[in-house]
């Protein structure tokens, strides 16, 4: 079975800090994924990666960047935590960009 | 860019009775995947529709993609307290390299 896990279930931050979510997957999955949840908005891509070092924006990466340097890691950096970054964050992998995703448990973050 | 829009967004159902959700695109998509996430959990995978006109059973959930593949649906029958939970669908535009998450529709059932 697929795994992917991430480092924290719950996070509580101060505004202005760096935050840093890690999401790690065992499958050798080329394409990693970082999404944010929020009631009545469903997941919006924050950013995505399809190889090491690689990386494109999604639809909402304001005040996120992304790192990828092994292909099982897929880090999420807030640089500097806003109230309105206080979300479920769900990472996912999948072999192609277009197939089946297969989702972390999620890091719900609370920025005070 | 490509808009995927989930009606309703909240359906609440008396066990035993059917329901459908139903998923529109503003573009024709390649194919159309469902997940579903438990109360707590994260979204899994059900399934994935790719032809035209598609219909594909999972025990009591029919899934079906239109002929136009613009849009598809999700019926469950003889709802049961298992289907708690929200249901989202996700949408590959003809041109796009990415899913597109529809903002899922919560499932509550009254027993």
């Amino acid at each position: 079975d697929v795994k992917v896990t991430q480092s924290s279930r719950y996070l509580v931050k101060r505004t202005g800090e760096k935050v840093f979510l890690e999401c790690v997957q065992d499958m050798d999955h080329e394409n990693m994924f970082w999404y944010r949840q929020d009631p009545g908005l469903g997941l919006r891509l924050i950013y995505f990666s399809y190889d090491v070092k690689m990386k494109e924006k999604g639809d909402i990466p304001e005040g996120y960047s992304v790192s990828r340097e092994k292909k099982e890691r897929f880090s999420l950096i807030l640089e500097s935590a806003s109230t309105n970054q206080t979300s479920m964050y769900l990472c996912a992998s999948s072999i192609q960009g277009t197939d089946t995703q297969y989702f972390g448990p999620g890091t719900r973050l609370t920025v005070l | 860019g490509q808009q995927v829009m989930q009606i309703p967004q909240y359906q609440h159902v008396q066990e035993g009775e059917d329901f459908t959700t139903y998923c529109n695109s503003s573009t024709t998509l390649s194919n159309i995947q469902w997940y579903k996430q438990r109360p707590g959990g994260h979204p899994v995978f059900l399934i994935q529709l790719v032809k035209s006109g598609e219909v594909k059973k999972q025990k009591r959930l029919t899934f079906q993609f239109g002929e136009a593949k613009k849009n598809s649906s999700l019926h469950i029958t003889a709802t049961q307290t298992t289907d708690v939970g929200t249901y989202f669908c996700a949408g590959l535009g003809s041109n796009d390299y990415k899913l597109s998450f529809g903002a899922g529709t919560t499932v509550t059932v009254r027993a």
